[in-house]
């Protein structure tokens, strides 16, 4: 089935303490993104990645960290987690993002993380 | 700078009725627009696309949305509500200058009476 699979579905963690969110497309996509959403706000672009080791900011980068060294692979990374991170979390995956033909992108079904 | 304004952040309709979401953009270049919706608890599934092949676009689930550059709007249609289409929606826009930005709205729940 094609997908974009994240995890941990739930996290609870503690202020500092690094963690790291996979995210895993198996469609061969070029395109992958990371979104956080809130309440009121809407979904916001944490960062995004073109390709294998082409990766940009989004609107709101600050405290997070990304890496895209395989093309099915783009995991988010929050060295140092604050109480302000606490979001649910969304990757999506799209094989383009314009143009003719089929795109769109693919999302994950959310990471809820808490920061105490 | 692209953005997107979702008027209503909450709708409300009798099954049957007709649905209206709206969606306003602001990009300096041609956009390509996206509605997209989330059920409860899950992640966001692309209800339609606008390409510019046609301004009038047909999606999923009997929505369809309008591309107006006069009014630089891409509302969301549907012409008779069914319960199953309580869930909150988003509208986005990509500008291909920037091809990897994409720029989301607050999102409009749609809440459908019986």
């Amino acid at each position: 089935e094609a997908q974009v699979t994240q995890n941990p579905r739930y996290l609870i963690t503690v202020t500092g303490k690094k963690l790291t969110v996979t995210c895993s497309q198996n469609m061969n996509h070029e395109y992958m993104s990371w979104y956080r959403q809130d309440p009121g706000l809407g979904l916001r672009q944490i960062y995004y990645s073109m390709n294998v080791e082409v990766t940009d900011k989004g609107d709101v980068p600050e405290g997070y960290k990304v890496s895209r060294k395989e093309k099915r692979n783009f995991p988010l990374i929050l060295e140092s987690p604050s109480p302000n991170q606490t979001s649910l979390y969304f990757c999506a995956s799209s094989p383009k993002l314009f143009g003719e033909g089929d795109y769109g992108y693919t999302f994950g079904s959310g990471t809820r993380l808490t920061v105490v | 700078a692209q953005s997107v304004t979702q008027l209503g952040s909450h709708v409300s309709v009798s099954e049957g009725a007709l649905v209206l979401l709206r969606c306003n953009y602001s990009s300096s270049v041609p956009p390509y627009l996206f509605w997209y919706v989330q059920y409860p608890n899950q992640g966001l599934q692309l209800l339609l696309k606008y390409t510019s092949a046609a301004t009038l676009v047909k999606g999923i689930n009997g929505f369809e949305a309008e591309f107006k550059k006069s009014e630089t709007s891409f509302h969301l249609t549907k012409p008779s509500a069914h319960m199953s289409d309580a869930a909150e929606y988003f509208c986005a826009v990509i500008e291909n200058t920037n091809a990897g930005k994409s720029t989301f709205g607050d999102g409009t729940t749609l809440t459908v009476k019986p």
